[in-house]
């Protein structure tokens, strides 16, 4: 079975400056899939960024990174320079295989404000 | 062309009524998921399509939840006997194909709210 956990409920970041968000995940598949989506209070999930577990080279999507530590099984997300329209809540998610493939599974995200 | 669109939008229904929410994914998708997001639980899978047949129905609350999917695009997903706890957001994804590294691209949900 596979598992996300995002540890922090909810974050805080000053306009401009950079965060961090926490995932980690629990899975036997050899070959995987980590994704981040923003979900905004409209309601609408939005794809941020991807990293295979092959990759060996961290993701990056202009101003999201994705910290990946395949060892420690933790798949960060970085955002720099934060604008005030990140505020909303970030979902970390697997794709595996077996009996795992094809859907995502989510963690049980992160609130994140950005204070002007 | 467009994203994933979902209709209702909203749906109000009364307890042991039966509901059906539509899906059409981004044309050429072939793979289309369902997912429910409730406060207590969370993002949670339902089930999803490879063309027009269901590889993994795992995430099905009960039986009262079906789903199918017709000429390889359109997506129903049917609620029999609606009960309170089948409130929730219904979001509906698709993606290229169900290889891991391809991105789902959801629709804005239905939001069902049973009385």
């Amino acid at each position: 079975a596979q598992k996300i956990t995002q540890t922090q409920p909810g974050m805080f970041v000053q306009e401009k400056e950079a965060v961090t968000l926490d995932c980690t995940y629990d899975t036997s598949d050899q070959s995987y899939g980590l994704f981040w989506y923003k979900q905004p209070s409209s309601g609408e999930m939005i794809f941020l960024i991807y990293q295979g577990s092959y990759d060996e080279q961290n993701a990056t999507e202009g101003r999201y990174s994705l910290n990946f530590q395949k060892a420690r099984k933790s798949a960060n997300l970085v955002i720099s320079a934060s604008q005030l329209g990140d505020s909303a809540m970030y979902f970390c998610a697997m794709r595996g295989g077996g009996t795992s493939y094809g859907k995502l599974t989510f963690g049980q995200g992160t609130i994140l404000t950005v204070h002007p | 062309g467009a994203g994933v669109s979902q209709s209702p939008s909203n749906k109000v229904t009364e307890k042991g009524k039966d509901v059906e929410l539509r899906c059409d994914p981004i044309s050429g998708h072939t793979a289309l998921y369902w997912y429910r997001q409730s406060l207590g639980q969370g993002l949670e899978f339902l089930i999803y399509f490879q063309g027009n047949s269901a590889p993994d129905k795992s995430g099905l609350p009960s039986d009262r939840f079906s789903a199918e999917r017709t000429g390889g695009s359109v997506s129903t997903l049917t609620i029999q006997r609606t009960q309170q706890e089948d409130s929730a957001v219904y979001l509906c994804a698709s993606s290229l194909t169900s290889g891991r590294h391809n991105e789902q691209f959801f629709g804005p949900g239905t939001r069902l709210t049973v009385l």
